[in-house]
């Protein structure tokens, strides 16, 4: 069966530190892969998807990047982290295929100060 | 542009039965998700409609209207763990996933 995992669960950083937050998946391979995130009481935001290795579509402009360096590991970054990018950052992979149901890891969940 | 409406917050009773709306205007449509989520954890998959029609499975059903660009999910019998954010999503022709804000479903005893 497929798993995705999510590091860590939580972290508190200062404005203007580094970010890495990263995303792995078993059981599965040449999935599509997602980060997401999510503000308080709100919906998804798309920020990042990936079909493949080196492959990255970027939805919404921001100090935030992301990479696939390797065929189910996603990783989002930052070199200097806004008291806006506090959130609950998910990532979330799908099969290959027409039907995309998006399968979610844990979350990890971001508050800068 | 795409836009995706639900009811921000519902409230319903222990037992009871409870709809939730959403209405959509994609440019295109591949399918219409919807998942439920609990405060502070990730998504997860409720139901799945493509075609016309109800699906039903257990006390969860999900109905689509394409024509009419609409779709409601049913909880019957409602428990308390219930309570929680109602996400629908669309499949647009790009097949990208395009979200709700989501429904907060409030159970009361």
């Amino acid at each position: 069966s497929q798993t995705i995992h999510q590091w860590p669960a939580t972290l508190v950083q200062p404005v203007g530190s580094p970010l890495s937050l990263e995303c792995t998946v078993e059981g599965t391979s040449n999935p599509n892969l997602y980060w997401y995130r999510q503000a308080a009481g709100r919906g998804l935001q798309l920020l990042f998807y990936s079909v493949g290795i080196g492959q990255i579509s970027s939805e919404v402009p921001q100090n935030l990047s992301a990479s696939r360096p390797q065929d189910r590991q996603f990783i989002l970054s930052s070199k200097k982290l806004l008291l806006s990018d506090s959130g609950f950052y998910l990532c979330a992979w799908s099969p290959r295929q027409d039907y995309n149901e998006q399968f979610f890891g844990p979350g990890t969940r971001l508050t800068v100060l | 542009g795409q836009n995706i409406d639900q009811p921000t917050e519902m409230t319903a009773t222990e037992g009871a039965i409870v709809q939730i709306n959403c209405t959509y205007q994609t440019s295109g449509f591949n399918g219409l998700f919807w998942y439920q989520q609990h405060a502070g954890e990730a998504p997860t998959f409720l139901s799945y409609n493509v075609l016309d029609g109800l699906e039903e499975k257990g006390r969860f059903s999900s109905f689509l209207s394409r024509s009419k660009g609409y779709s409601y999910l049913l909880l019957k019998e409602l428990q308390m763990k219930d309570s929680a954010s109602y996400l629908c999503a669309v499949l647009d022709s790009n097949y990208q996933l395009i979200w709700g804000a989501g429904t907060k479903l409030i159970i009361k005893p």
